[in-house]
């Protein structure tokens, strides 16, 4: 069974950089997954930040950024800030119509 | 304005059915992928179940195979997710999204279901 790994939670300062990942309980991820990432605030639908890895979706801040690194997809913060307080979801395309989505990253910024 | 509405959702005891609808607008329905996510309380997102456009396939995840279809009519805009056989663990808030080819573009604001006795 596939499982999309990610970091349950993260800590970060305001203004500093923060990393997330996304990865493979076996293999890698590479761009073939056309890895997304989504934004959820509680009570709130889902909001794309990145797709197909690196391409920002239209109005998210350029200090998000998507990439690949080493064996996992990464979403960078450039600079957090508190409303940058969310959850973080990433999803992969397996192929045949089938997505499957990481079980989120609870990113706190204090 | 793009606009998803989903409906249909609400307290169903261990074995029953309900029918979501997602009402549409403000997108050329009938030439997106569309699906359901949902989201059991407190928990993360999973992906459910995915329809072509022209309604020809439609792909589910393992754990609803055989018991949900997916359908639409891309006449009236809008989609449905039939729940047969409810199980407790498909307790979840439900959305609909649009698939852009790239990501979930536009979701509605979800229909909660929830399984109990």
């Amino acid at each position: 069974q596939t499982v999309v790994t990610q970091e349950p939670s993260f800590s970060v300062s305001p203004g500093e950089t923060v990393t997330l990942t996304c990865g493979l309980n076996s293999g890698s991820v590479s761009t073939t997954y056309y890895p997304s990432w989504y934004q959820q605030t509680p009570g709130q639908a889902p909001r794309t930040l990145i797709f197909s890895t690196n391409t920002r979706s239209s109005g998210v801040p350029d200090r998000f950024s998507g990439s690949i690194l080493g064996n996992k997809a990464a979403l960078t913060i450039t600079g957090a800030q508190a409303d940058d307080e969310s959850d973080y979801y990433c999803v992969l395309y397996m192929g045949s119509g089938i997505w499957v989505f990481g079980g989120g990253t609870k990113l706190t910024v204090l | 304005e793009v606009q998803l509405v989903e409906s249909g959702g609400g307290l169903v005891q261990p074995g029953g059915s309900l029918r979501l609808s997602c009402a549409t607008s403000g997108f050329t329905f009938s030439s997106y992928w569309m699906s359901w996510v949902r989201q059991a309380p407190g928990k993360g997102l999973e992906w459910v179940a995915t329809i072509k456009p022209d309604g020809s396939e439609k792909y589910y995840v393992d754990s609803v195979k055989g018991r949900f279809t997916i359908s639409r009519d891309n006449a009236k805009n809008s989609l449905s997710l039939q729940m047969n056989s409810l199980r407790a663990e498909d307790t979840s808030v439900y959305y609909c999204a649009s698939y852009s080819g790239y990501d979930f573009d536009y979701w509605g604001q979800g229909t909660l279901v929830t399984v109990s006795s």
